[in-house]
């Protein structure tokens, strides 16, 4: 069975500290592992990854994937209150036709 | 395993067929989401419950669009005269909180393709 899991499940920091998310995913035929923020809405789309070892960045957040580990990190730098929601993982398998998500990171950024 | 279940996970329609998706939410999920994602994108609301009530529907983009949850539990999403812009993704989430919270289960989406 697929699946899609995330560590830690929750987080609390303060202003200015630096974190790192984990997912790691047993999916067969995987085509993309996908980062979103979650707060009171839609997820918001971060990241789309799908060949291993290329960061990819956008500000203060970052994000790289290792197909040989099965396993994606996202790091947050500076980390700001604004930061504050549930980062999800999700993995798209080769036919785009299945989206397995994990549980979400709860990050909690303390002023 | 009991999570947010979709089906069917596959539909491919011909241009000005009806179609129609459901969503099984995870038993004694309060609130209930769909969401429409285009490839590279993240998800773009389009309606919500708590219970059956249908709180929000503005995200839905045209009238073709309607959505029920007549007993509370499992929703259905129909496109009527389907278009190839609704070729999509098309994503149901159910949470145990009513709106406010930001915690939300997701199923693994019915992709849509018209022809």
């Amino acid at each position: 069975e697929d699946k899609v899991v995330q560590s830690p499940l929750s987080l609390v920091v303060h202003e200015g500290d630096t974190v790192t998310l984990n997912c790691s995913y047993e999916v067969t035929n995987f085509r993309s592992l996908l980062w979103y923020k979650q707060e009171k809405k839609a997820p918001t789309f971060l990241f789309m990854l799908t060949s291993s070892g290329i960061e990819k960045k956008s500000g203060r957040l970052s994000s790289i994937l290792d197909k040989k580990e099965l396993s994606s990190i996202l790091n947050i730098t500076a980390t700001q209150t604004g930061d504050s929601a549930i980062y999800l993982c999700a993995v798209m398998d080769n036919y785009g036709q299945n989206f397995v998500f994990g549980p979400g990171t709860r990050l909690s950024v303390l002023p | 395993g009991a999570g947010v279940s979709q089906s069917p996970r596959y539909k491919v329609a011909k241009r000005g067929q009806d179609v129609a998706l459901r969503c099984d939410p995870i038993s004694g999920h309060v609130s209930l989401f769909w969401y429409q994602q285009a490839l590279g994108q993240g998800p773009e609301f389009l309606t919500y419950f708590q219970n059956e009530a249908q709180l929000d529907k503005s995200g839905l983009p045209s009238d073709r669009f309607f959505a029920e949850r007549p007993e509370g539990s499992v929703s259905t999403l129909k496109i009527q005269r389907t278009q190839q812009e609704d070729s999509a993704v098309y994503l149901c989430a159910s949470s145990p909180w009513t709106s406010g919270s930001d915690e939300q289960f997701f199923g693994p989406g019915t992709r849509l393709t018209v022809l």
